[in-house]
This record gives C-alpha cells, sequence and structure tokens, in this order.
C-alpha cells in the first residue's frame, strides 16, 4: 500500500514554543491531506482539511491561528502548533487521499506525532 | 454525512470469531462501508471495504446486508494482537470526502 510518512513522531517542548509537525505522501500525490487530534481512549477529532495550493478548511472550533497549515505540494502537509501551550499536548495524525487509485484502500494514515508541551 | 453508531468495547479470546457490527442508518446509495484498525500511539491502518453483500480479503471478512444501513466486520481465530480500536467509515465514491470517526470499538482479546 501507499505510505505516509509523518515526522517527528514525539516532540517535547516548551510553553510558548512553535512546533512543526511534517506529513508526506511518499509515493503518490495527495492532492487533499487531513489533520486530526487523538486525546487519550478517544477517538480522531479532525481539525483541518488541507487542499494543495489554497487555504486549509477548519473544522469549527479549531484555531487557524494557532494551528498553521501549509499544504505546498502535492506531497507535503505541515502543521505548525504555534506559541504551545499544555492543553495543546496531544496524538497528532495526518492522512493523505488518494483518490484516483484503483484499490478499495484510498485514504493513507501518518503514524502520528505525541506532542508534549511542558 | 452518514452517522455511524459501534459498540464502545468488546472482549474476546484467543481463537475466537469476533464480530463488530456498525450502523449507518442514512447511507447514501453512492457510499462505502471502511473499516480502519487502530492501535494505540500509531495511525489507523485500513481493513476492509464494501459495498453490499459479502467481502473478505486476508485478514477479514465484511457483511452488508441489503438495505446496507448496517454492516458487520468478521475477524477469524483473533489473536492478542488484534486487541485495538475499530472504527468503520461511510465513504463516498465520488465528490469532496471528509473522513470522520465516530467513537469506535475497542476489541480487547484475553489469552
Amino acid at each position: 500500500g501507499a505510505v505516509v510518512s509523518q515526522h517527528p513522531s514525539r516532540v517535547i517542548c516548551k510553553s510558548g514554543t512553535s512546533v512543526k509537525i511534517e506529513c508526506r505522501s511518499l509515493d503518490f500525490q495527495a492532492t487533499t491531506m487531513f489533520w486530526y487530534r487523538q486525546f487519550p481512549k478517544k477517538s480522531l477529532m479532525l481539525m483541518a482539511t488541507s487542499n494543495e495550493g489554497s487555504k486549509a478548511t477548519y473544522e469549527q472550533g479549531v484555531e487557524k491561528d494557532k494551528f498553521l497549515i501549509n499544504h505546498a505540494s502535492l506531497t507535503l502537509s505541515t502543521l505548525t502548533v504555534t506559541s504551545a501551550h499544555p492543553e495543546d499536548s496531544s496524538f497528532y495524525i495526518c492522512s493523505a487521499n488518494s483518490r484516483d487509485r484503483a484499490s478499495p484502500e484510498k485514504l493513507f494514515f501518518g503514524s502520528g506525532t505525541q506532542l508534549s508541551v511542558l | 454525512l452518514a452517522k455511524t453508531t459501534q459498540p464502545i468495547s468488546m472482549d474476546s479470546y484467543e481463537g475466537q470469531e469476533v464480530n463488530i457490527t456498525c450502523s449507518h442508518n442514512n447511507i447514501a446509495t453512492n457510499d462505502y462501508i471502511t473499516w480502519y484498525q487502530q492501535f494505540p500511539s500509531q495511525g489507523p491502518r485500513f481493513i476492509i471495504q464494501g459495498y453490499k453483500t459479502k467481502v473478505t480479503n486476508e485478514v477479514a471478512s465484511l457483511f452488508i446486508p441489503a438495505d446496507r444501513k448496517s454492516s458487520t466486520l468478521s475477524l477469524p481465530r483473533v489473536s492478542l494482537s488484534d486487541t485495538a480500536v475499530y472504527y468503520c467509515l461511510v465513504d463516498p465514491s465520488g465528490g469532496s470526502y471528509i473522513p470522520t470517526f465516530g467513537r469506535g470499538t475497542s476489541l480487547i482479546v484475553h489469552p
């Protein structure tokens, strides 16, 4: 299957700093990528939809100035958590949509990033 | 967007068959049903997808009745490594798709 690479897998930062998470589709072009946030023992919560070359669409309640999303190419989307605070500590997951694939598997997920803000 | 409902948790034992049912009462004509598996601290991974009747792959089977208002993921002879959270999603075959996850089913397989 296709591969989505997400880095870093784990990051610890001080409160007030910014953290960038990268999501790359390694062997396919992803016009759309999605960013999720997941708290322990909870489901994935969609944060935003990232479209290549255009502004991201944020879900209600997600601060676009807090969570900056850039989708500059068909294989790369980044999520930057700006001025991180302890309440931003969470597991962040990206996924990439490959709708032109013939196989039924069209949505591929990164391995996730555990963010811990001290 | 079709909402899905699944049991919150299930318990099983090694070697047993596990069936997890998902309700999607307002599924649309063009919607497919896709199941994902997620282990702790990992991203979800695709298990199986179907539209109607039965689909089988090397990992699982998916049963979908004629009215398509529900689907059942069947895991044959589970092992401890099948302990995970299982999500069903309704996936439109065309147009924009925003994958939204429900609560999922936490399956625990006991020795």
